[in-house]
């Protein structure tokens, strides 16, 4: 069974410009999240999509933060413009219903801000 | 706010001892909870998934739920040098949200 899969796996971009990270979840899993990390914290839900609707975006940045899941399946993460303090490690999961389920977590991509 | 807890450490063991993790919740409503292993610079990969209260055993690994003093603990026995890693605590707030610990380090010396 393939995992999930996440791109890119660095990015180094200047504070101000825009990023975006792909996310492919396992097939048939129906609820995808995405994750910051920062260096010695736990991960911070920063938005769960139940196929292509939002369950929780409560910690999502909107001003400067977006996301979809445009037909149930991959989703986009994007950041525009830019802070320092958005270097972390930005994290894909998914799970079959989301209920009380483990998550499979993709490879991160890693996102220095300079 | 829902919160779960754990010692931030790092937590040191000699090789071949037990290695003792806890982790504590605050939602009495919680049913599942997991642990996860992360290596540095890589995500977190699933050890252990508990449901109800008592003990479940994998391997050298083994889970420990007490529900009513609200506390998760992981037991890894026989350490080895590659157990060392960041363990990541996290439970489920009713059925939508997953709440998680900031991770024990752990560091298993030769």
């Amino acid at each position: 069974e393939a995992g999930v899969a996440q791109s890119p796996r660095y990015k180094i971009i200047e504070k101000r410009q825009s990023v975006a990270f792909w996310c492919n979840p396992i097939s048939g899993h129906a609820t995808l999240y995405w994750y910051q990390q920062i260096l010695g914290q736990g991960p911070k839900l920063l938005i769960q999509f139940q196929n292509n609707g939002v369950v929780d975006d409560s910690q999502l940045p909107k001003d400067r933060f977006s996301a979809e899941r445009l037909k149930g399946v991959d989703s986009t993460l994007k950041i525009q413009p830019a802070k320092l303090e958005d270097s972390a490690v930005y994290l894909c999961a998914s799970s079959l219903s989301g209920r009380n389920e483990k998550l499979f977590f993709g490879s991160g991509t890693q996102l220095s801000v300079l | 706010q829902k919160e779960v807890e754990q010692n931030s450490g790092p937590l040191s063991v000699p090789e071949g001892a037990i290695a003792s993790l806890n982790c504590t919740y605050s939602d009495r409503g919680s049913q599942s909870f997991f642990w996860y292993r992360q290596y540095s610079g890589k995500s977190p990969e699933l050890i252990m998934s508990i449901y109800s209260n008592g003990d479940k055993e994998d391997g050298r690994f083994t889970a420990q739920l007490n529900k009513a003093s609200q506390y998760v603990s992981l037991l890894i026995r026989d350490s080895q040098p590659s157990d060392s890693a960041t363990y990541l605590c996290a439970g489920w707030e009713g059925n939508y949200q997953l709440i998680w610990g900031a991770g024990t380090k752990l560091i298993i010396k030769p």
